[in-house]
């Protein structure tokens, strides 16, 4: 059971970018996931959720600029960002979600670098 | 996103036990769990639904969650045990964690 992001880099204040998420070991299509944010040197913070049938769901603070979603027929998992901020800069990770577990997420990708800096 | 509180720091004896607490606002009628992470790796979920323990998690490790304070407890730490812990609950569809905790095993 395994999940490893992609597409992390550096962009520009204002740009795009798409993470992926790809997963193995597992029957995809059943579970929730999500995208969690760690900014270097500070604390986990919670930026997505898309149900098994798609349902997506954000914080407040991020609603409009994020956009999750997924293709269980590739085992993937996205995250479109846009107008992005230096704020925005952190490792994200993908992560599964136990099923009936209370929401807890018991699979961690190893997490993508971004960072938005002119 | 749901506000929760965790001390910045707690110091604890190798074989002691820890107590590593998370507040929020009814916390104890959502369901907390628990994360350990150490310098440059993931998240490992090591407490979910205020109490049970993943599979290949140690036995040192227990929760419990009342009122509007969950905790977690490590008993007979030990030096591998020295990492950040962070606490999760979920308010409504919104998720928040806990601001982290260092454990520091002196």
């Amino acid at each position: 059971e395994q999940l490893v992001e992609s597409g992390g880099g550096l962009v520009q204040p204002g740009g795009s970018l798409r993470l992926s998420c790809a997963a193995s070991g597992f029957t995809f299509s059943i579970y929730d996931m999500h995208w969690v944010r760690q900014p270097t040197g500070k604390g986990l913070e919670w930026v997505s959720g898309i149900g098994a049938a798609g349902d997506p769901f954000y914080p407040g603070s991020l609603k409009g600029r994020f956009s999750i979603f997924r293709e269980n027929a590739k085992n993937s998992l996205y995250l479109q960002m846009n107008s992005l901020r230096a704020g925005d800069t952190a490792v994200y990770y993908c992560a599964r979600e136990i099923r009936n577990g209370g929401g807890a997420f018991d699979i961690w990708g190893q997490g993508t670098m971004v960072t938005v800096s002119s | 996103s749901y506000e929760l509180t965790q001390p910045p720091s707690v110091s604890v004896s190798p074989g002691q036990t820890a107590n590593i607490t998370c507040s929020g606002n009814n916390l104890g009628d959502k369901y907390v769990c628990w994360y350990q992470q150490k310098p440059g790796q993931s998240p490992v979920l090591v407490i979910y639904q205020d109490k049970k323990r993943p599979s290949g998690i140690p036995e040192r490790f227990s929760g419990s969650n009342s009122g509007n304070t969950a905790t977690l407890t490590i008993s007979g730490t030990q030096a591998v045990d020295e990492a950040d812990y962070y606490c999760q609950a979920w308010d409504s569809s919104t998720g928040g964690f806990g601001g982290g905790t260092r454990l520091t095993v002196l």
